[in-house]
């Protein structure tokens, strides 16, 4: 069982250019989610799925497209990228939607928008 | 919209000491969560809390959910240096199972 798993660690961008983050679950969850995380700002909720095919905004989704064509995976694209976007993403998955239940996080890609 | 407030930002403590984080909702939780995060790590779930008052305990660990379900709190005894990290609240909004972060608050812990 290996969880949440998200490719890469580490990538460097520069302005303009796009690139896909990568997560993949094999819990079967039907939660998935991506967050982002700054110094001092905590965990701040991009988009968030609750079903394949169902896809939602959350509290900073502009600059961000996702999709969730499987159960598995829950891809987050940057469309232009910017020096704002430079971040620690992490994608968390959890067995139910619309219920309280503890998120799995996947280790997390470091990106660096220059 | 929805804010989850937790203090203090940082703690500074000496082996042994008692460390306390508190967290506040502008709304009240359908549930509450505390996860970890070690430094360089992923945020690590702990515990989570459903109704109004209850408390939970983990070893030296101690959970409290309020009265009002808008507040929480987790309370580490004799903190050891294994205890390094950022504790995070997380509460339940109520709709599709998201969750509203604290800040966090980063415990470091002097031998």
């Amino acid at each position: 069982n290996a969880g949440v798993t998200q490719t890469p660690k580490f990538q460097v961008l520069k302005t303009g250019q796009s690139m896909t983050l990568q997560c993949a679950q094999d819990m079967n969850h039907e939660y998935m989610s991506w967050y982002r995380q700054d110094p001092g700002m905590g965990l701040r909720l991009i988009h968030y799925s609750v079903g394949a095919g169902i896809t939602d905004q959350g509290e900073v989704p502009n600059g961000y497209n996702v999709s969730r064509s499987t159960t598995e995976d829950f891809p987050l694209r940057l469309l232009s990228a910017a020096p704002s976007q430079t971040s620690v993403y992490f994608c968390a998955s959890s067995f139910q939607a619309g219920a309280p239940a503890p998120l799995h996080f996947g280790n997390g890609t470091r990106l660096t928008v220059t | 919209g929805q804010q989850v407030m937790q203090i203090p930002q940082y703690q500074h403590v000496q082996e042994g000491e008692d460390f306390t984080t508190y967290c506040n909702s502008s709304t009240t939780l359908s549930n509450i969560q505390w996860y970890k995060q070690r430094p360089g790590g992923h945020p690590v779930f702990l515990i989570q809390l459903v109704k109004s008052g209850e408390v939970k305990k983990q070893k030296r660990l101690t959970f409290q959910f309020g009265e009002a379900k808008k507040n929480s709190s987790l309370h580490i005894t004799a903190t050891q240096t294994t205890d390094v990290g950022t504790y995070f609240c997380a509460g339940g909004d109520g709709s599709q199972g998201n969750l509203i972060f604290g800040k966090g608050t980063k415990l470091s812990v002097k031998p």
